[in-house]
């Protein structure tokens, strides 16, 4: 098994570009989880899913937007980048809300 | 929301030490994760305890629920030890995490 994985693994962006990160995970989770982590900082909770073509804003949401639409796949989306989303953005999944598995990281910045 | 704090901050340690960590937080929680981010950022899951203690080669972990505190302890510590240690606990689903415990582990 993959476990989670992330695409792309680095992003540069300009001010007002858009695009969207990609989650994947190989072990049928139902949960999946957008994360950021900001320098000296723990993570928090960006988006979340608790199963397909669901999806809940979590801590800090604006600014994103998530989709679900296939059960392995969680899709975080900047619609219009900005300087402040420079971070490196985790996914994570769990089976069923319990022990999350996180993906490598995406670092992102945005100049 | 509920607060997670850990301590210390930063920890030096000679290689061989054995040291402690904390993470207190501040409401009933579902569950605790301990996680290893390495040098590299990978996040390693190292424990997952809502209560009671349990041990992992050199690692081990005990969670007190009903006192909102647990403990990881490292033991014979090795420079591949060191990185930052998150304390995340589970909230409806939902993990909060900590600021982290950055260790660095001196051969």
């Amino acid at each position: 098994n993959a476990g989670v994985t992330q695409t792309p693994k680095f992003r540069v962006l300009k001010t007002g570009q858009s695009m969207t990160l990609l989650c994947a995970q190989d072990m049928n989770h139902e949960y999946m989880y957008w994360y950021r982590q900001d320098p000296g900082m723990g993570l928090r909770l960006i988006h979340y899913s608790v199963g397909e073509g669901t999806t809940a804003k979590g801590e800090v949401p604006d600014g994103y937007n998530v989709s679900r639409l296939k059960k392995q796949n969680f899709l975080l989306g900047l619609e219009s980048a900005a300087p402040s989303q420079t971070s490196v953005y985790f996914c994570a999944s769990s089976l069923i809300g319990d022990e999350q598995y996180f993906g490598p990281g995406t670092r992102l910045t945005v100049t | 929301g509920i607060q997670v704090e850990q301590s210390p901050p930063d920890l030096i340690l000679q290689e061989g030490a054995n040291s402690t960590l904390r993470c207190n937080f501040s409401d009933s929680v579902n569950n605790l994760q301990w996680f290893h981010q390495n040098p590299w950022g990978q996040l390693i899951n190292l424990f997952y305890i809502p209560s009671g203690t349990k041990q992992n080669g050199r690692l081990s972990a005990t969670t007190v629920a009903t006192e909102r505190y647990s403990l990881l302890y490292i033991s014979s510590s090795q420079t591949t030890d060191s990185g930052v240690y998150f304390c995340a606990v589970h909230n409806d689903y939902k993990l909060s995490f900590g600021a982290g415990t950055t260790v660095t582990v001196r051969a």
